[in-house]
């Protein structure tokens, strides 16, 4: 079946714009989750969604990134401002409720640069 | 002190060596324990994971999890060059769904 998909898949943007980042989560995944993952680092939690809520953003660096998932289904990372130093990959998963942590499917990232 | 190191190499091999992966980690309440393959412009793909102490085998790869020295290890056997990737471990605790990951280490099997 489908995995998780992300559009874009790059996005190049000028310091101090706004930009969205999109996910499709795995159909019937109720939870979801945001990573960021800088060059030659690991992917970092940004916010966990259990269905429409946010059930821990504590990851988020900011007041100027914020997530959202109005339905339950599609998630949108939104950042303000950007700085050159949001230039990463930012990853998306899904799983279902009750799953394990070893159960989070990752999409393939939107590459984000900003110049 | 972070909470997973794991040595970013990179780690160049030939074809048909054994590789060993390692990670330390400092909160003894880490439960599960996983090891991730990400290939260039890819999203991280589970490899395997072990729920506590102990010895898991999937055909040529093998994770090992000594809580007592908070140590991981990842094996793998007969190297092949699609084994070629970024190796990332993580972990989770409490929270059961948080995932903290190392850097990852870069490998290279060389034909």
């Amino acid at each position: 079946g489908a995995g998780v998909s992300q559009t874009p898949s790059n996005k190049v943007t000028e310091k101090g714009k706004y930009v969205e980042l999109r996910c499709d989560p795995i159909s019937g995944h109720t939870a979801l989750y945001w990573y960021r993952q800088s060059l030659g680092q690991g992917p970092e939690f940004l916010i966990y969604f259990q269905g429409t809520g946010a059930a821990d953003d504590s990851g988020l660096p900011n007041d100027r990134f914020f997530a959202v998932r109005p339905e339950g289904s599609v998630s949108t990372l939104k950042i303000q401002r950007t700085e050159r130093g949001d230039s990463a990959v930012y990853l998306c998963a899904s799983s279902l409720r009750l799953a394990g942590p070893y159960e989070q499917y990752f999409g393939p990232g939107t590459r984000l640069t900003v110049t | 002190q972070k909470e997973v190191e794991q040595d970013p190499g990179p780690l160049s091999v030939p074809e048909g060596a054994i590789v060993s992966l390692n990670c330390t980690y400092s909160n003894s309440a880490f439960q599960y324990f996983m090891w991730y393959r990400q290939y260039s412009r890819k999203g991280p793909e589970l490899l395997m994971y072990t729920y506590s102490s102990g010895n898991k085998e999937d055909g040529r790869f093998t994770a090992q999890v000594d809580k007592s020295s908070k140590y991981i290890s990842l094996f793998i056997r007969d190297s092949q060059p699609s084994d070629s990737a970024t190796y990332l471990c993580a972990i989770s605790g409490g929270s059961n769904y948080k995932l903290t990951f190392g850097k990852g280490t870069l490998l290279t099997v060389n034909p």
